[in-house]
């Protein structure tokens, strides 16, 4: 099925190690952004990109890093894991007409659950 | 700048009666506004969006949304309740700008009532 498939759906990590979550999508989705989801804030930003190559920041960027080498996939690195960083994490893809900028809504994966210690 | 309101955090109804979950934004430009929903560990799935064309706009599962100018207002509604609509659902709106235009409300909480 088309989507948006995340990997892996829970971990657990110790503080001060590191991990990528993985993120790809098959619909050829210029967009792709990684949330996060923390009980009371709904879902926050953390990075995007408007297509390979090219990424930006997004409302909580720090302590995370990604790069988009691919149209399909955007990876999420936790270079130095904090307990602050337990967190459900949502990736997501959309497209977009080019010349009106119309946006079509984002499909979402279904979450990587992860918990700092 | 822009922002989404969701007025209440928790709504609980009884299955058969009406769904109101209410949302009211702020923007600088002409917005499209979505509602999503979110069933217990489950990722986000678009409910319905609006995008500057009708008002009342119809989305899946019996759900639909009015938007309304004059209040700033998207709210959702739903004329009958059924136990699989119990679910945390999200207001969000979008003024442009690509990937970072998104803003998401903080959640409602929907409880049904047997």
């Amino acid at each position: 099925n088309a989507g948006v498939t995340q990997t892996p759906k829970f971990q657990v990590l110790k503080t001060g190690q590191s991990m990528t979550l993985q993120c790809a999508q098959d619909m050829n989705h210029e967009y792709m952004s990684w949330y996060r989801q923390d009980p009371g804030m709904g879902l926050r930003l953390i990075h995007y990109s408007v297509g390979a190559g090219i990424t930006d920041q997004g409302e909580v960027p720090n302590g995370y890093n990604v790069s988009r080498s691919t149209t399909e996939d955007f990876p999420l690195r936790l270079l130095s894991a904090a307990p602050s960083q337990t967190s459900v994490y949502f990736c997501a893809s959309s497209s977009a007409d080019r010349e009106t900028l119309y946006y079509y809504g984002y499909t979402f994966g279904s979450g990587t659950r992860l918990t700092v210690v | 700048a822009q922002s989404v309101t969701q007025l209440d955090s928790h709504v609980s109804v009884s299955e058969g009666t009406p769904v109101l979950l209410r949302c009211n934004y702020s923007s600088s430009y002409s917005p499209s506004l979505f509602w999503y929903v979110q069933h217990p560990n489950k990722g986000l799935q678009l409910l319905l969006k609006y995008t500057s064309a009708a008002t009342l706009v119809k989305g899946i599962n019996g759900f639909e949304a009015e938007f309304k100018k004059s209040e700033t207002s998207f709210h959702l509604t739903k004329p009958s309740a059924h136990m699989s609509d119990a679910a945390e659902y999200f207001c969000v709106i979008y003024s442009g700008g690509g990937a970072d235009g998104l803003t998401f409300g903080k959640g409602t909480h929907l409880i049904i009532q047997p």
